[in-house]
């Protein structure tokens, strides 16, 4: 069957430690994979995008890394602040299916100051 | 520039009442999207606008369900009639292009009780 397994337990991290986030996914043929932070009470908000053919992307203090051999992406903040405590969604945009996005369930990250 | 705009931000309806749901996309953006989260689930696509034309409406769960464009400006979702396990968050979202990222709105609470 179709997976996104993203770790549905908290993550608790200290202030300026690096956060890593995981996606894994199974049975799907990705085209693009992307990142989303969401607070409570708010929609989704867009942060970064991997195309099947890159290995990692970079905007700030974020590093995305995409492996579709092992079917994985990693997620990372570096020197993670208080700020950055939220939820984070991978989602992906597969090959022949349109243009809708399906999500993984997310990962709460908690930056403890 | 304005972000897309979700009305109402919650409404609780008895069952078997009628909802709809106004989704105003950024100006400009051609494609718009529904999609919802019901209660510890992940976010699911529901459809795909390109301007006033339905693109794919693979995700609609049956045809209590309607999603309109008309003028291909902002979009309408109807639930009628409305049932218990429609209780979750409505999220719209839009994109100029097809394969970029997609904003999305703060979402629709519905509860249907």
């Amino acid at each position: 069957s179709q997976k996104i397994e993203q770790n549905s337990e908290a993550l608790n991290i200290q202030e300026g430690k690096t956060a890593t986030l995981t996606c894994n996914y199974t049975n799907y043929s990705p085209a693009y994979l992307q990142w989303y932070r969401q607070d409570p009470g708010r929609g989704p908000v867009f942060l970064l995008l991997i195309r099947e053919n890159e290995k990692e992307k970079r905007k700030e203090r974020l590093k995305v890394t995409f492996d579709t051999t092992l079917k994985q992406s990693l997620f990372h903040i570096t020197a993670s602040q208080p700020a950055d405590s939220a939820t984070y969604l991978c989602a992906l945009l597969l090959n022949n299916a349109g243009n809708m996005l399906t999500f993984g369930g997310g990962t709460r990250l908690m930056v403890k100051p | 520039e304005a972000g897309v705009t979700q009305f109402p931000s919650h409404s609780v309806i008895e069952k078997g009442q009628t909802v709809t749901l106004r989704c105003d996309p950024i100006s400009g953006h051609d494609n718009l999207y529904w999609y919802r989260r019901v209660m510890g689930k992940e976010i699911k696509f529901l459809l795909h606008f390109v301007k006033e034309s339905k693109q794919d409406e693979s995700g609609m769960p049956n045809n209590r369900f309607l999603a309109e464009r008309t003028g291909g400006t902002y979009s309408t979702l109807k639930v009628q009639p409305a049932e218990l396990e429609d209780s979750g968050v409505y999220f719209c979202a839009s994109s100029r292009t097809m394969n970029t990222e997609a904003f999305f709105g703060q979402g629709t609470r519905l509860t249907v009780v």
